[in-house]
């Protein structure tokens, strides 16, 4: 069965960057995109980008160019989620996700969520 | 970018009564391989979203057979056939067929 399992809660400046952290475990790493998907309190859900480790090939919402980054360690099973120009609209619980099956859109596998609280 | 749609926003539900719910997508999520690229996720309140429904009417493995869903082209339903009190949360339908994966709103499900 497989897991995500992402970095613990964290509190940032105003103006700072965060990273988050996704670690693959107990099935493939390198062949399934590892999404990012945020929640601001009490609102939806919202895609912000993805990798495929293999291919190292990145795709990310508009909205968010120019400051995201999204990376994948394949020697830790891991992808990183990387944001900058943090403001208090940055509030939010971050998710990683992935399919079942190499390819595919769907978001079979999610993280535990990592809170970033962006505050002076 | 396709946009989704649901509703109601909110439904109040009694346990052991029939609910329905519906998605729109303002594009036909019908792929040439003949599978509507839908997803249907519940996310119960402190949790991560989990998936229920993949290909608009394949359930999730684990997922109780109460869950059906429904549909094809732009318009979905997810049913549930007898609610329990361990369905609330919001629904969330998800097109899968592109890139950006594209949320809609969500439908909150209440006891009521």
């Amino acid at each position: 069965q497989v897991h995500l399992v992402q970095s613990g809660n964290d509190v940032k400046k105003p103006g700072s960057s965060l990273k988050v952290s996704c670690k693959t475990v107990g099935g493939p790493f390198s062949s399934h995109a590892i999404n990012w998907v945020r929640q601001a309190p009490g609102q939806g859900l919202e895609w912000m980008g993805k990798i495929i480790p293999v291919i190292s090939a990145t795709v990310y919402a508009p909205k968010f160019r120019g400051r995201i980054t999204i990376t994948a360690d394949k020697s830790a099973s891991t992808s990183y989620l990387e944001l900058g120009s943090l403001s208090s609209d940055d509030t939010a619980v971050y998710y990683c996700a992935r399919p079942l099956r190499a390819g595919f859109n769907n978001h079979d596998y999610w993280g535990q969520g990592t809170l970033i609280t962006v505050s002076s | 970018e396709i946009v989704m749609t649901q509703s109601p926003l909110s439904l109040p539900v009694t346990p052991g009564e029939p609910a329905s719910m519906s998605c729109r997508s303002s594009r036909s999520l019908l792929h040439t391989d003949g599978s509507n690229y839908l997803d249907w996720y519940l996310q119960r309140p402190g949790q991560s979203p989990q998936l229920l429904i993949s290909f608009g009417s394949n359930r999730a493995s684990g997922v109780p057979d109460r869950f059906r869903g429904s549909g094809t082209g732009t318009d979905f339903t997810l049913t549930i056939s007898s609610v329990e009190a361990e369905d609330v949360g919001v629904y969330y339908c998800m097109q899968a067929l592109q890139t950006p994966s594209i949320f809609g709103p969500g439908t909150k499900v209440e006891i009521k």
